[in-house]
């Protein structure tokens, strides 16, 4: 099932912080982040994994809280660069471990305009 | 070093033309994804390999979409007959390893007419 993310969108000054917010129904083994900008590739940013290992840029901070099924993922000091859909995608299983599919599953994104 | 490519970037069909979309993955990386992604929305899961194994396929919307990966490193996601709802951006990412973290391609833009 599609994780939920929240909010749809946001508009910031520069300078300012944000929080978005992922949740799914199901338990969850991993959560991976994603920037992508009109037209472009997602860009990778933080994956955080069931037990407390993360990995990501240095400049990205993200919080998983397993037993709500939730990942937040904090944005401060915001930078016009910043611009762009924020994408959560999940497994509630490592993958190849037979117990279905090994994709991540997205939510519908969250857009956030940054303004100078 | 060299990212994730595809090709074509964009491809125009007519409704019941066989595609072929390319991807050239990571050097060296082990697991491929396809998504799928519609205007507007996030990526949808398509098929995942291992190398050249085909491990899951459930994301594949009907038999019309076909994919391999013969030599574990470039992958052809085919689509025969085309239909009108086929049309969205084909993501192709890549990992080192196994629930790694994935790196995207620029995508194939497909539209059917």
């Amino acid at each position: 099932q599609q994780p939920v993310q929240s909010p749809q969108a946001v508009i910031l000054r520069e300078g300012e912080d944000a929080v978005i917010n992922c949740s799914s129904s199901k338990a969850l083994y991993s959560v991976h982040w994603y920037r992508q900008k009109h037209g472009e590739a997602p860009v990778f940013l933080m994956i955080l994994l069931k037990g407390g290992e993360q990995k990501g840029h240095e400049k990205i901070s993200a919080s998983f809280n397993e037993k709500k099924q939730q990942s937040s993922l904090y944005l401060t000091a915001s930078q016009l660069s910043y611009s762009g859909t924020y994408f959560c995608g999940t497994t509630s299983l490592p993958m190849y471990s037979g117990g279905g599919a090994d994709g991540l599953t997205f939510g519908k994104g969250t857009h956030l305009i940054i303004q100078p | 070093g060299a990212g994730v490519s595809q090709s074509p970037r964009y491809k125009v069909a007519k409704r019941g033309q066989d595609v072929a979309l390319r991807c050239d993955p990571i050097s060296g990386h082990v697991s491929l994804f396809w998504y799928q992604q519609a205007l507007g929305q996030g990526p949808e899961f398509l098929t995942y390999f291992q190398n050249e194994a085909q491990l899951d396929k459930s994301g594949l919307p009907s038999d019309r979409f076909f994919a391999e990966r013969p030599e574990g490193s470039v992958s052809t996601l085919k689509i025969q007959r085309t239909q009108q709802e086929d049309s969205a951006v084909y993501l192709c990412a890549s990992s080192l390893a196994v629930d790694d973290e994935q790196y995207f391609g620029p995508g194939t833009r497909l539209t059917v007419t």
